[in-house]
């Protein structure tokens, strides 16, 4: 079964640094590899996928990932934080085999310091 | 237009009752989904369908019940509701593919049970 790993429970970053979230996979076979934001009181928001092709991937409000296969990593990145980035990060993987099952990590929660 | 809408969004209720979710989509999505998303925000899938014919149903007490009158329709009945219940009730929908499409989320239902 696929599952997915987000070690960190909590990532504080100062305005305007770097925002990294850090997402694991375990799958059988390609991965399908997402990335959502859920702001307090909200649901999940889809902001960018990995399916096949660039390892680099671009997604909403300036977020970035990228896949590493030898690492089984799908690392969140945006190059410059704003507080309204403040919420909580999910990673999710679906296998290839078509059962259409998406296994989410634990969330990350995400504060960006003004 | 709300995509993903679900009533009520908040639901406070008595041990031992019995209450229902409603779900509808206007995405034309063909696939619906309920999550279970309890207070640490860890998130679970419970059931999924596909126009209208149950193609996931993870292991949850068969006190609930989903049911599917179309496929723009998902909706979640419990039966004697527990204090382990409560919890924020997702509905989300995406198109069934092998592709990776991402699912689209509903607000949530917040379930609490005395």
């Amino acid at each position: 079964a696929q599952s997915v790993a987000q070690p960190e429970d909590q990532v504080n970053v100062a305005e305007g640094n770097p925002l990294t979230v850090k997402c694991t996979y375990s799958v059988s076979g390609n991965p399908y590899l997402f990335w959502y934001v859920q702001y307090p009181n909200r649901g999940l928001q889809f902001l960018l996928k990995y399916i096949t092709g660039d390892n680099l991937v671009k997604g909403s409000y300036g977020f970035e990932a990228e896949f590493n296969k030898s690492q089984t990593s799908f690392h969140l990145k945006k190059p410059s934080a704003l507080v309204s980035d403040s919420a909580l990060y999910f990673c999710a993987v679906r296998d290839s085999s078509g059962n259409n099952r998406l296994a989410f990590g634990k969330g990350n929660q995400v504060v960006v310091i003004p | 237009d709300t995509a993903v809408s679900q009533t009520p969004k908040y639901l406070v209720t008595q041990m031992g009752n019995d209450k229902s979710i409603k779900c509808e989509q206007n995405l034309g999505h063909d696939t619906m989904y309920w999550y279970k998303q309890d207070s640490k925000k860890f998130l679970k899938i419970m059931f999924s369908y596909n126009n209208k014919e149950l193609i996931i149903n993870e292991t949850v007490p068969n006190r609930f019940s989903p049911k599917s009158p179309d496929k723009a329709h998902l909706n979640l009945h419990i039966n004697s509701l527990e204090l382990g219940d409560s919890a924020v009730y997702f509905c989300a929908s995406s198109q069934w593919d092998l592709l990776g499409k991402e699912l689209f989320f509903g607000e949530g239902s917040r379930l609490t049970v005395l």
